[in-house]
């Protein structure tokens, strides 16, 4: 069964620095891995997605990382700004299921 | 803006009344999956629909139940409603069941049973 877990579960800093969220997952048999983006009372936006053959992603500030055999992921968000503030999620997409399975995320606020 | 609209934004239901909740997948996805989020977690799977029938389903019991219909859209149907079931109710669709497919979520549907 997989399991999901985010590293830190909240963080807080300022303007300009260079962050650093872990996905780690227990099931190394997965096609793909999703980050997803999710402000206060909203739904869920598509950041980034990892085919397992791959080793990152890059979408303007943001770049995302995949390590299948250790079973972690990271995302680096560059030069943090006030609207990156949000809660980030991970979701590895498993061999023989078509659910993602989500971490409980990294809340993340960005204060000028 | 994903393209998949869900309806309502928000409700409040009483226990053991039923209730259901409407998603519109975004144009040319075949794909509907649905989750629900409770407060401080991250979504869970219910089931997911490809071409109007049920292709997996999570560990949610058989008073969650779901349609898709010829033109893609969905819905979810919850009966014998349990205070338990407040939560986000979350529609994603993508293009194909298969891996490879980006998911797009909707905004949910707040559900708050008193």
């Amino acid at each position: 069964k997989q399991e999901v877990t985010q590293i830190p579960a909240a963080l807080s800093v300022p303007e300009g620095e260079n962050l650093v969220l872990n996905c780690s997952f227990t099931d190394s048999a997965i096609y793909n891995l999703q980050w997803f983006r999710q402000d206060p009372g909203k739904g869920l936006t598509s950041l980034l997605l990892i085919q397992s053959s791959q080793r990152e992603q890059t979408s303007g500030r943001l770049n995302a990382s995949l390590d299948k055999s250790s079973g972690r992921s990271t995302l680096y968000i560059a030069a943090s700004q006030p609207g990156d503030s949000a809660t980030y999620l991970c979701a590895p997409l498993s061999y023989n299921t078509d659910k993602l399975i989500f971490g409980t995320g990294t809340r993340l606020q960005v204060f000028p | 803006e994903t393209g998949v609209t869900q309806s309502p934004t928000h409700l409040i239901k009483t226990r053991g009344q039923q209730v259901t909740l409407r998603c519109s997948s975004q144009s040319g996805h075949n794909t509907v999956s649905w989750y629900q989020q409770a407060l401080g977690q991250g979504p869970q799977f219910i089931f997911q629909y490809y071409r109007e029938e049920e292709n997996g389903r999570g560990n949610f019991p058989p008073r969650f139940s779901g349609l898709q219909f010829p033109n893609y859209s969905s819905e979810l149907n919850v009966n014998a409603l349990e205070l338990d079931d407040s939560a986000l109710y979350l529609c994603a669709s993508s293009l194909g069941a298969g891996p490879g497919n980006t998911i797009y979520f909707g905004e949910g549907s707040w559900l708050t049973v008193v």
